[in-house]
């Protein structure tokens, strides 16, 4: 199975900061890594797809880059409502595998 | 707008067998254009793929859980099922279903069969406690 590994595994930030979380496959994947957010006692939410691409109705100030085995997720402007937990997952190869999530708090 | 709503006990006893219904509303299940499918989430703990299923009735398992799992499709109702035999206490955790966006890929100029994508559309999730 191909192994997703997220940093950090959890961070505290300010509103308004500019937050980044990593994503890494333990191999190539080429852009096939989505990413989620998961609010406490919800399902997680499809934010990004092909590594870059926004679905529809999220906010701008959510972006995604990355290809290979290196990926990244960035919030532009940290705001309440993004408290959640984040989680990358790659369909390059069966079985679909998440990383082990990152835990988003405001400081 | 789809909606897929998970029913069924919350309560199972150890060495029983775990069933779960997902009913969809707002879209039907017989499109080529999704697979069908189970994620779980044990306490505390992250997202784990369980499986998938077609509307061919084509399924696919994580390996870890193959042996002990069977994703079924009921297209007159619009609904699929998850069984899980011989749970144990491990297999508390909450079940989510979930709409499985596929993609069809062009290699060597064949297209291949589709492949599970993305999760776009999630249950609310079932907890599902495995006790005696």
């Amino acid at each position: 199975d191909i192994q997703m590994t997220q940093s950090p595994s959890s961070l505290s930030a300010s509103v308004g900061d500019r937050v980044t979380i990593t994503c890494q496959a333990s191999q190539d994947i080429t852009k096939y890594l989505n990413w989620y957010q998961q609010k406490p006692g919800k399902a997680p939410k499809l934010l990004i797809s092909d590594a870059s691409n926004l679905e529809t109705g999220v906010p701008s100030r959510f972006s995604g880059s990355g290809s290979g085995t290196d990926f990244s997720f960035t919030i532009r402007s940290l705001q309440p409502e993004d408290i959640a937990t984040y989680y990358c997952q790659q369909y390059d190869s069966f079985p679909i595998t998440f990383g082990q999530g990152t835990r988003l708090a405001i400081e | 707008q789809v909606h897929l709503q998970e029913s069924g006990p919350g309560l199972v006893k150890p060495s029983q067998t775990l069933s779960l219904t997902c009913t969809v509303s707002g879209g039907s299940i017989s499109s080529d254009d999704y697979f069908w499918s189970w994620v779980r989430q044990r306490p505390g703990k992250g997202l784990e793929f369980i499986g998938h299923i077609a509307y061919s009735g084509d399924t696919d398992y994580n390996a870890s859980l193959k042996s002990r799992v069977k994703i079924s499709l009921d297209t007159s109702k619009n609904q699929f099922s998850l069984k899980v035999t011989s749970v144990t206490a491990a297999d508390t955790a909450i079940y989510y279903c979930a709409r499985l966006r596929t993609i069809r890929i062009t290699l060597f100029g064949e297209l291949l069969p589709p492949r599970a994508r993305a999760f776009d559309s999630w249950g609310q999730g079932a907890l599902v406690t495995v006790s005696s």
